[in-house]
């Protein structure tokens, strides 16, 4: 069973509306939780990071952690274009292994004009 | 690219060559990792190293070494011996925010195999 699962999809969202991106991982000692965003050919940037349960908002973006159901998602509202991008999740190893990271597959995102 | 830079962007290998994958930070980390990615695939950990003249090994690395002789620098090389070598490496250094380790990635180097 790997660690972070996401959907690949691609997920195609009209430009405006909201992009659901979903995440399950399977270590309950889990931690900290990210959401990067990578462009085709780039390296990965950090976009959210989250700690405990509910929702934490950034501007257009939203995560939500559920360590109860293991999963952590992100919302991105008004979608633009220029979201058009790889979503990934990444999840920290715990208070045991808190140096480690480990990432799911990546959603990827179409924001369509 | 906070700080993390890897070199070169772009290598290309003949079969049997061993290359080495440059990795240099001015963020005074502690904390340094190599990452390998494949299309349609997310990131999987090949080495890190938390202080100077130690790392550990991570889940696919077979193939590969590294050192950590300074705190900047963690040299990737990989070797004949990886099979499969072509894919996106990543760098990338851990920085507290909010008590919690984040990770920071380099610009990448894409090595392709002929």
């Amino acid at each position: 069973q790997k660690e972070v699962e996401q959907n690949s999809g691609p997920l195609s969202v009209p430009e405006g509306a909201i992009a659901s991106l979903n995440c399950t991982y399977s270590d309950r000692v889990s931690q900290s939780f990210f959401w990067y965003r990578q462009y085709s050919g780039k390296s990965p940037e950090l976009i959210m990071s989250i700690y405990s349960n509910g929702d934490k908002e950034d501007g257009r973006f939203t995560a939500q952690l559920n360590k109860a159901s293991q999963y952590v998602s992100l919302l991105i509202r008004d979608s633009q274009p220029s979201d058009s991008a790889t979503y990934l999740c990444a999840v920290n190893g715990g208070i045991y292994n808190f140096n480690k990271f480990y990432f799911g597959s990546g959603t990827k995102l179409n924001v369509k004009p | 690219d906070g700080g993390i830079t890897q070199s070169p962007k772009y290598l290309f290998r003949k079969e049997g060559q061993n290359v080495t994958l440059s990795c240099e930070q001015n963020l005074n980390h502690d904390a340094m990792y190599w990452y390998r990615q494949d299309p349609g695939q997310g990131l999987r950990l090949i080495y890190y190293s938390q202080i100077v003249n130690d790392f550990q090994k991570g889940d696919i690395a077979e193939g590969y070494s590294v050192s950590r002789e300074k705190k900047e620098s963690f040299p990737l090389t990989v070797t004949s011996a990886q099979k499969n070598p072509t894919a996106f490496y990543l760098c990338a250094c851990t920085t507290v925010r909010s008590g919690a380790n984040v990770l920071t990635f380099g610009a990448g180097s894409r090595l392709t195999v002929l």
